[in-house]
């Protein structure tokens, strides 16, 4: 069971930017996937969820900035992520998501840094 | 809806440690513990408040009393040094929350 995070680097304020997470050793398609991130030196921030059947959740810190989805096809889940701030510059992880069973994978994370 | 952590716990090896957070999501919601050691992505050690994943030792262990949960490592070892979170669910389950994190120190 594996998730690998890409996607991340440096953007300019108010930029956009695509992360992935790629799954694989497990059926992507009957799970949650989840977008956790840590700015640097900083604690866990949950960020999005998205349900097996689609059904997405925001934090109040990025909603309507940010927009999750998956493509069960590809075994993969994105975040894009526009209007981007320096507040947003942190270590984006994605995390599968088991309800009742919390985040019980992790992919190694990808940085994003906003920045002038 | 917050969920309140101790900055730091400090233990001697061999003894036993204990991380507390308190919420009051926690009266009815489920937590979940996580460690991340530095440089590391979390691990999950404890969900639904005491139940321990596979592969996790039985030195972790979780309990739950009202509003505060508490993760227990008995017999801690060197390599137990790492930061703590616990997370769990606002009233409502659209929210996901995270405490602060706590720094295991092993003396």
């Amino acid at each position: 069971v594996q998730l690998l995070d890409s996607g991340g680097g440096l953007v300019q304020p108010g930029g956009s930017l695509r992360l992935s997470c790629a799954a694989s050793g497990f059926t992507f398609s009957n799970y949650a996937m989840s977008w956790v991130r840590q700015a640097p030196g900083k604690g866990l921030e949950w960020v999005s969820s998205m349900t097996s059947a689609d059904v997405t959740y925001y934090a109040d810190s990025v909603k309507g900035r940010f927009t999750i989805s998956r493509d069960n096809s590809k075994n993969t889940m994105y975040l894009q992520m526009n209007s981007l701030r320096a507040e947003d510059t942190a270590l984006y992880y994605c995390a599968k998501t088991n309800w009742g069973s919390g985040f019980d994978i992790w992919g190694q994370g990808t940085m994003v840094t906003v920045s002038s | 809806s917050e969920l309140t952590q101790p900055p730091s716990v400090s233990v001697s090896p061999g003894q036993t440690a204990g991380i507390t957070c308190s919420g009051d999501a926690l009266a009815k919601q489920d937590a979940y513990w996580y460690q991340q050691r530095p440089g590391q992505a979390p691990v999950l050690v404890i969900y639904r408040d005491t139940e321990r994943p596979s592969g996790i030792p039985e030195r972790f262990s979780g309990s739950s009393s009202g509003t505060t949960v508490t993760l227990t490592i008995s017999g801690v070892q060197a390599e137990d040094e790492a930061d703590y979170y616990c997370q769990s669910e606002d009233i409502s389950g659209a929210y996901q929350l995270f405490g602060g994190g706590t720094k295991l120190t092993v003396l």
